[in-house]
């Protein structure tokens, strides 16, 4: 199947800083990618759909400003968790949309640890 | 309001055996329906997939049987392994690029 990429695997930050989590499809392009969060032993929330060279889409109760997408290219979306607090602690995960099928494929998602 | 509705939440099989989880949907707009399977701190992985033209398919130990209307799908894992034990998710889908609805997962152990 198609890869996609995320990076940081896993990161540790103060509260009050920033984190930028990265996406890439690595071989194919991907005209959307949507950004999930996961809570332990809980299926996957979708927070956002990311759609290349346009602001993202995000769903009811999800903060655009703490939540920052950007989808700059065919193969890269980034999410920026801006003045992280200890409650957005979570597993994000964020997947692409393969065009040719229309079969999403999933990164291996990033945790987040904010002290 | 819960569109794809999973059961069931946990299961146990003996190594061997047969696994089957059940999903269930209300929106007869959806046309695609995967499975996938997630391991501890890792990303799903995308199992097997089907669309409502068909009734079944299978790939290797995996099969999806799939009735339109009775709006219901389900994964059947046969001779099930201890490498099989995981979460997994039945999720559908309108359109091609439309969000997925997840079920809500079942937790699958498989005993050696």
């Amino acid at each position: 199947g198609a890869v996609v990429s995320q990076h940081p695997s896993w990161v540790i930050c103060k509260s009050g800083t920033s984190v930028k989590i990265e996406c890439r499809s690595l071989d194919f392009q991907a005209t959307t990618m949507f950004w999930y969060r996961q809570f332990p032993k809980q299926s996957l929330m979708l927070m956002a759909t990311s759609n290349e060279g346009s602001k993202a889409t995000y769903e009811q109760g999800v903060e655009k400003d703490k939540f920052l997408i950007n989808h700059a290219s065919l193969t890269l979306s980034t999410l920026t968790v801006t003045s992280a607090h200890p409650e957005d602690s979570s597993f994000y995960i964020c997947s692409a949309s393969f065009a040719n099928t229309g079969e999403l494929f999933f990164g291996e998602g990033s945790r987040l640890t904010v002290l | 309001q819960q569109q794809v509705k999973q059961s069931p939440q946990s299961l146990i099989v003996q190594k061997g055996g047969i696994s089957i989880i059940n999903c269930a949907y209300e929106n007869t707009a959806f046309d695609y329906f995967p499975w996938y399977q997630q391991f501890p701190g890792k990303g799903p992985a995308l199992l097997i997939a089907i669309r409502p033209d068909v009734s079944e398919k299978k790939e290797g130990r995996f099969t999806i049987s799939f009735n339109k209307s009775a709006k219901q799908f389900s994964l059947h894992i046969m001779d099930s392994q201890p490498g099989d034990s995981a979460t997994y998710f039945c999720a559908a889908r309108r359109g091609s690029n439309y969000k997925l609805t997840f079920g809500k997962g079942t937790l699958l152990t498989v005993n050696p």
